[in-house]
Parts: structure tokens; C-alpha cells; sequence
């Protein structure tokens, strides 16, 4: 049982390049979300999803994009890297009852750098 | 507004030491709380929850945490710290069905042999 696995686990990326960061579960969790980590800011949610189909934006969604065509998969895409996006991504996901309120189970990450 | 406070950015302590981890929030509806443990260049790990109930919550790795309504706080707690525990931690607040976790700054400890 893998978790939560995202890759790649390291990028480095030019201004004005696109990319997409990938994150995938195999639990069936329902719920997904993306997060950004920035030191003395603690984790930001950037977009989520309840379910196939179906997202929603966070509190940081500018400048990124997501779909969620499986209960599986949920990519993140960068559409033009700016280095404010250098950060650490980390993607998470949680069953369906309770909704977020169930604890979310995390990635380990993706550190991208923007230059 | 809803929003976490670990007013604690850095924390040292001794070995063997007890330890208390603080957390406010502020939350419109009934809050689920969480805190998570990060380890350098590692994912979250949940070190315990509460959703509703007794009010003093175990978690893993020895630690425990009380939610105090009146006060708006989650407060983490261990009666003995290990040099393992050296680490990132996090406090968090999210609702049933809201479709979103809001996170503290983070409280990073460090133990002292």
C-alpha cells in the first residue's frame, strides 16, 4: 500500500515554463488537495477536490490549474512558472465521510524551485 | 475569520523534559483539530485528532492534547521528550464537509541531550 505518492520528488524550472507536479492515491480517498509549504507560513491550501470531476480553489490558486479525472489521480499544473511559486508542494488526501474533517494523509513532497 | 495561531515559532527543551505545544484558533463552526509532525525533508504525520468527545485526546508517539472551548485552544502536550521528537510541528482546523484544512505557522522543536 503505497499512500500517497507524488513525483517528481525534485524540480528546477526557468521563468515562464509550465509543468505538472503529479500526486496519486491508492486508498480510494474521495477528497484531495494541494497544498504549499513557505518557511514561517506553514502549509496553504492551493486547490482541492471532493471527488471525481469535481474542484474547488483554496486560499492560493493563482497561477495554477487542476483536474480530477480519476478518484486516483490529481495533478497540478503550473502554467507559467514565477519564482514566487518556489515552494514545496505537497498533495493529501482523505476518505469521503466527514469530509475534511477526517485526517488527511500526506505525500512527501515536491520541492520546486523557480529561477 | 478562520485562522490557527502556534504562537511558539521555535522551542527548545531538554531531554527527558516535559513539554507543551500551543495552539489558538479561530473557527466559525464546530472545529476538527489536528496536529501533525514534520521530520526534515519528510511529508506530515498525524500525531492525533479530535472531532468530538472527551476533550483530552491520545495520540501516538506519547503525546496527547486537550481542547479547550472556552479558550479556542488545542494544545499538544508530552510528559517526556526524546531527542527523536526534535521535529516541525503543526496544528491545523478544518470542518466537516468544508473542503478545507487551515494550518498554524508551524512550532519547530528542539531537544537538548
Amino acid at each position: 500500500n503505497a499512500g500517497v505518492t507524488q513525483t517528481p520528488k525534485f524540480q528546477v524550472l526557468k521563468t515562464g515554463q509550465s509543468m505538472t507536479l503529479q500526486c496519486a492515491q491508492d486508498m480510494n480517498h474521495e477528497y484531495m488537495s494541494w497544498y504549499r509549504q513557505d518557511p514561517g507560513m506553514g502549509l496553504r491550501l492551493i486547490h482541492y477536490s471532493v471527488g471525481a470531476g469535481i474542484t474547488d480553489q483554496g486560499e492560493v490558486p493563482n497561477g495554477y490549474n487542476v483536474s480530477r479525472s480519476t478518484t486516483e489521480d490529481f495533478p497540478l499544473r503550473l502554467l507559467s512558472a514565477a519564482p514566487s511559486q518556489t515552494s514545496v508542494y505537497f498533495c493529501a488526501s482523505s476518505p469521503g465521510t466527514g469530509g475534511f474533517g477526517q485526517p488527511q494523509h500526506f505525500g512527501d513532497g515536491t520541492r520546486l524551485s523557480i529561477l | 475569520a478562520q485562522s490557527v495561531t502556534q504562537p511558539d515559532i521555535h522551542i527548545t527543551v531538554s531531554e527527558g523534559a516535559s513539554l507543551e505545544l500551543r495552539c489558538n484558533y479561530s473557527y466559525g463552526a464546530t472545529p476538527y483539530l489536528f496536529w501533525y509532525v514534520q521530520s526534515p525533508g519528510q511529508g506530515l504525520q498525524l500525531l492525533l485528532k479530535y472531532f468530538s468527545g472527551d476533550t483530552l485526546v491520545q495520540g501516538i508517539k506519547g503525546f496527547e492534547a486537550e481542547f479547550k472551548r472556552s479558550q479556542s485552544s488545542f494544545n499538544l502536550r508530552k510528559p517526556s521528550v526524546h531527542w527523536s521528537d526534535a521535529a516541525e510541528y503543526f496544528c491545523a482546523v478544518g470542518g466537516v464537509n468544508t473542503g478545507k484544512l487551515i494550518f498554524g505557522q508551524g512550532t519547530t522543536l528542539q531537544v537538548k541531550p
